[in-house]
């Protein structure tokens, strides 16, 4: 079975531009979650999207936002972009989203540079 | 809030001896635990997770987890370390927030470092 796919896997883009990434989840996966790295601030959580629904939100800022499609798969969007968002942007898909022991399959990520 | 802390940001071992990666955990509630490698330039892998029951939980390419509650610790452990398990691994919590949606919760990492 494929696992989770994402494009594009590398991106550079100028301050004040947006971005659009994409990502496949494993076939059967209803759940789409994204997470930010960095440096600095680790692994953080962006958002979670199932059945279509935003089901729950990171402490980031409307200019990240996100959707999912009924085929599950999911883009984010991060408009005017800053220098800070430069990251690796990581999606992860998992069956449902209601499962405590639910496991989140990760793909290989998108890494954004903002100049 | 749910939080995990790994609080070695690398852990050095010559190959061939045993790994220990530490992760304590803070939760309200039961806790839902899982480690995941990273290597360079790609994403998360999963290992290993605990939900309930056995409180050794055997994982992906010979990793072992021990759930403690009364320490509350989730390290991860390898009998034998090989060159080829350096890299970056992260604990993470389940945290399930209001209603039914959930994320991981994860902690800052720690480094392996494994030597001939």
């Amino acid at each position: 079975k494929a696992g989770v796919t994402q494009t594009p896997r590398y991106l550079i883009k100028t301050r004040g531009q947006q971005v659009t990434l994409s990502c496949s989840p494993i076939s059967g996966h209803r759940s789409v979650s994204w997470y930010q790295q960095t440096p600095g601030q680790g692994l953080q959580f962006l958002f979670e999207y199932f059945s279509e629904t935003q089901r729950n939100k990171g402490n980031f800022p409307g200019r990240f936002s996100g959707r999912q499609f009924s085929n599950s798969r999911s883009e984010m969007n991060v408009s005017t972009l800053e220098l800070g968002d430069s990251a690796l942007y990581l999606c992860a898909s998992s069956l449902t989203t209601s499962g405590r022991g639910e496991t989140q399959y990760f793909g290989p990520g998108t890494r954004l540079l903002v100049l | 809030a749910q939080s995990v802390a790994q609080p070695e940001d690398q852990v050095n071992v010559a190959e061939g001896n045993p790994l220990t990666v530490k992760c304590t955990y803070s939760v309200s509630g039961n806790p839902y635990l899982f480690w995941y490698v990273q290597y360079p330039n790609r994403g998360l892998q999963f290992l290993l997770k605990y939900i309930t029951g056995d409180n050794l939980v055997k994982g992906s390419y010979g990793f072992e987890a021990e759930f403690n509650k009364s320490q509350t610790s989730f390290h991860l452990k390898k009998p034998s370390a090989l060159v080829s398990d350096s890299a970056l691994y992260f604990c993470a919590v389940r945290d399930m927030g209001t209603g039914t949606a959930s994320k991981l919760t994860f902690g800052t990492g720690t480094r392996l470092q494994v030597t001939l």
